[in-house]
């Protein structure tokens, strides 16, 4: 069966500091990779998907980037922090010939103090 | 793809039917509807979609109208576990090297209540 992992699940950092999240699918191939964010008291925001290793595309402008270094990892980063980029950030992926379910991951929730 | 207008909250009674309308006077005739849900903290969960036929799984049920503007979610026996943020969600089934971006609105809060 498919899981999906996300690291860390909760996360403190201050103004201007970098940023790593990790998102790793497993019982897959060849995933669609997605990564949402949800501020709060709102609904998500698709940040960046990716059809293939290195293919990346960007949904809204922002100071975040996304990297697929492998078929089944996704990263998310940033080089400085904003207090803007607080909130709850989502991985998933679904089957690019089958768009019927899309899985989500467990979430990391970012606060920038 | 067309924008969803759904209830901001609803209540239901344990052990209820709960019916969760959604909106969706802009779909076009490739267009599916999506309804997903959202507990507290946790990642969304899928629960159905459908075309134009009604669908039904051992989640739930889903009413798309003949014109396909609208839609209801029919959760049979709700129970405290179903309190949840639900999205009505209208998406283009892409397949090949396209991919399934899915637009969430700001869904219906459901609380079910004792």
């Amino acid at each position: 069966s498919q899981t999906i992992h996300q690291w860390p699940a909760t996360l403190v950092q201050p103004v201007g500091s970098p940023l790593s999240l990790e998102c790793t699918v497993e019982g897959t191939s060849n995933p669609n990779l997605y990564w949402y964010r949800q501020a709060a008291g709102r609904g998500l925001q698709l940040l960046f998907y990716s059809v293939g290793i290195g293919q990346i595309s960007s949904e809204v402008p922002q100071n975040l980037s996304a990297s697929r270094p492998q078929d089944r990892q996704f990263i998310l980063s940033s080089k400085k922090l904003l207090l803007s980029d607080s909130g709850f950030y989502l991985c998933a992926w679904d089957n690019r010939f089958s768009y019927n379910e899309q899985f989500f991951g467990p979430g990391t929730r970012l606060t920038v103090l | 793809d067309a924008k969803t207008t759904q209830p901001p909250s609803m209540d239901c009674a344990e052990g209820r039917a709960a019916n969760l309308p959604c909106n969706h006077s802009t779909i076009s005739g490739n267009e599916y509807v999506y309804w997903y849900r959202q507990i507290h903290s946790q990642g969304p969960q899928y629960i159905i979609h459908g075309l134009k036929n009604n669908e039904t799984n051992e989640m739930a049920s889903l009413i798309i109208t003949e014109d396909r503007k609208s839609s209801t979610l029919i959760l049979p026996h709700a129970t405290l576990r179903d309190t949840a943020v639900y999205y009505c969600i209208v998406r283009r089934n892409a397949g090949g090297t396209s991919y399934g971006k899915l637009t969430f609105g700001q869904g219906t809060i459901l609380t079910v209540h004792p």
